[in-house]
């Protein structure tokens, strides 16, 4: 069975410019999850859906982050316009249920803010 | 405010050494209590979940236990393969994992 995947594994882009980075959930699995570790900070939370639906988003940091799940299946976190703050790894999670499942994790997209 | 701790920052060990990593907590609502490992590069890899004080699990060389406070996660005997940053996470009512910033533990042969 295929894990979560992302892509990209890396993106390097000017301040101001705009980021799509995308996540792949495994099969099945409705609840996807987006989390962010900038440098030298733990993992935090960014937001949850289940299926195509925002179920928590209180972890977005301003309104230049938008995510989208169009369809329930793959989702999409846009920046725009990138700020140098942004730089950081972008994981992605999902679970099967939510309700304490396990959250597997992708091997995150690391954002470089020049 | 929700508070997941890790100790140490970081362990080193020879082969063979047994140890333990801290992870402490407050956070109203838990859930569940998970320990994850993460290599260089890439995302964290499940390890264990924990539901409520006094449970045990294990796998291989590793056991993770907790407390109404604090969970442990006992390695015997560790190998350089063992070597990687643990990760505690807590879930709260909402789903999402409060993380702690880790231990990175390094195995010499």
């Amino acid at each position: 069975e295929a894990g979560v995947t992302q892509f990209p594994s890396h993106s390097v882009i000017e301040k101001g410019q705009t980021v799509t980075l995308r996540c792949d959930p495994i099969s099945g699995h409705d609840n996807l999850y987006w989390y962010r570790r900038v440098m030298g900070k733990e993992i935090k939370f960014l937001l949850h859906f289940v299926k195509e639906s925002k179920q928590d988003e209180s972890g977005m940091p301003n309104n230049r982050f938008l995510a989208e799940r169009t369809g329930g299946t793959y989702s999409t976190l846009k920046v725009q316009p990138a700020e140098l703050e942004d730089s950081g790894v972008y994981f992605c999670a999902s679970s099967q249920d939510a309700l304490v499942d396990t959250q597997y994790f992708g091997p995150g997209t690391r954002l470089t803010v020049l | 405010e929700d508070q997941v701790t890790q100790s140490p920052e970081a362990l080193r060990l020879q082969e063979g050494e047994s140890s333990s990593l801290n992870c402490s907590y407050t956070v109203s609502g838990l859930r569940g209590l998970f320990w994850y490992r993460q290599d260089p590069g890439k995302g964290p890899e499940f390890l264990f979940t924990l539901y409520s004080a006094g449970e045990e699990k294990e796998k291989e060389r590793l056991k993770a236990t907790l407390t109404k406070k604090e969970s442990f996660l006992h390695i015997t005997a560790p190998k350089p393969e063992d070597s990687a940053t643990y990760l505690c996470a807590v879930q709260k009512y909402g789903n999402k994992l409060v993380f702690g910033a880790g231990t990175i533990l390094r195995v010499k042969s």
